[in-house]
């Protein structure tokens, strides 16, 4: 099974700052990585596919990018509502593998 | 707009068995693939299966190969999860996602939570 290792584990932020989070593949998994967005209580929600393309509705403000087997989940400009965990999810192969999360809190 | 409801969670005994729903509109269940996902207590999210709509064919995690199964009932556009044998680990809210595979879990339900205990 291809392993996601996502770091780190949970951040500190502030509104407006930038924030980053990362996501090593065990395997090269091409660009078929994707982000979601949860909050407590609540469902995922996809943000990004295929490492870097925003899905529809999203801000802008969010950011993918790939290097290798290391993919980057980036938020520009912090808002109060962008604080959540955010998973990164392989869809190069079954089983889908997801990361342990990133917890984003004040 | 396209919505997924899933029912059927519960309280169940380890050993036993119950059917969770998974309620579609705005699309036709023969023409989507659908992931469930679950989420333990506390946890991370964990993919369980994957119901191929072209080939009616379930892949499913190995925690849960041989208890769990899937099936699809197309007049009322609802896919099924099946589980049998649980156990406490199988505890968790369980969601459907309209899985556009490459492009990601694009649309999920809102969960249903199953506690075996």
């Amino acid at each position: 099974d291809i392993q996601l290792t996502q770091s780190p584990s949970s951040l500190s932020a502030s509104v407006g700052d930038r924030v980053t989070i990362t996501c090593r593949a065990s395997q090269s998994i091409a660009s078929y990585l994707n982000w979601y967005q949860q909050k407590p209580g609540k469902a995922p929600k996809l943000l990004i596919y295929v490492a870097s393309t925003l899905q529809s509705g999203v801000p802008s403000r969010f950011s993918g990018s790939r290097s290798g087997t290391d993919f980057t989940l980036t938020i520009n400009n912090l808002q109060p509502e962008d604080f959540a965990t955010y998973y990164c999810q392989q869809s190069y192969g079954t089983p889908w593998t997801f990361g342990r999360g990133t917890t984003v809190e004040i | 707009e396209v919505q997924l409801l899933e029912s059927g969670g519960g309280l169940v005994q380890p050993g036993g068995s119950l059917r969770l729903s998974c309620a579609m509109s705005g699309i036709t269940v023969t023409n989507y693939d659908i992931s469930w996902v679950r989420q333990a207590p506390g946890k991370g999210l964990e993919w369980v299966s994957t119901f191929s709509a072209s080939s009616s064919t379930s892949t499913f995690a190995d925690s849960v190969k041989g208890r769990f199964t899937v099936s699809r009932d197309d007049s009322k556009n609802t896919l099924y999860l099946q589980m049998s044998s649980l156990r406490a680990e199988d505890t968790a809210i369980y969601y459907c996602a309209k899985d556009e595979w490459d492009y990601g879990m694009v649309v999920w339900g809102q969960g249903t939570t199953v506690k075996v205990s």
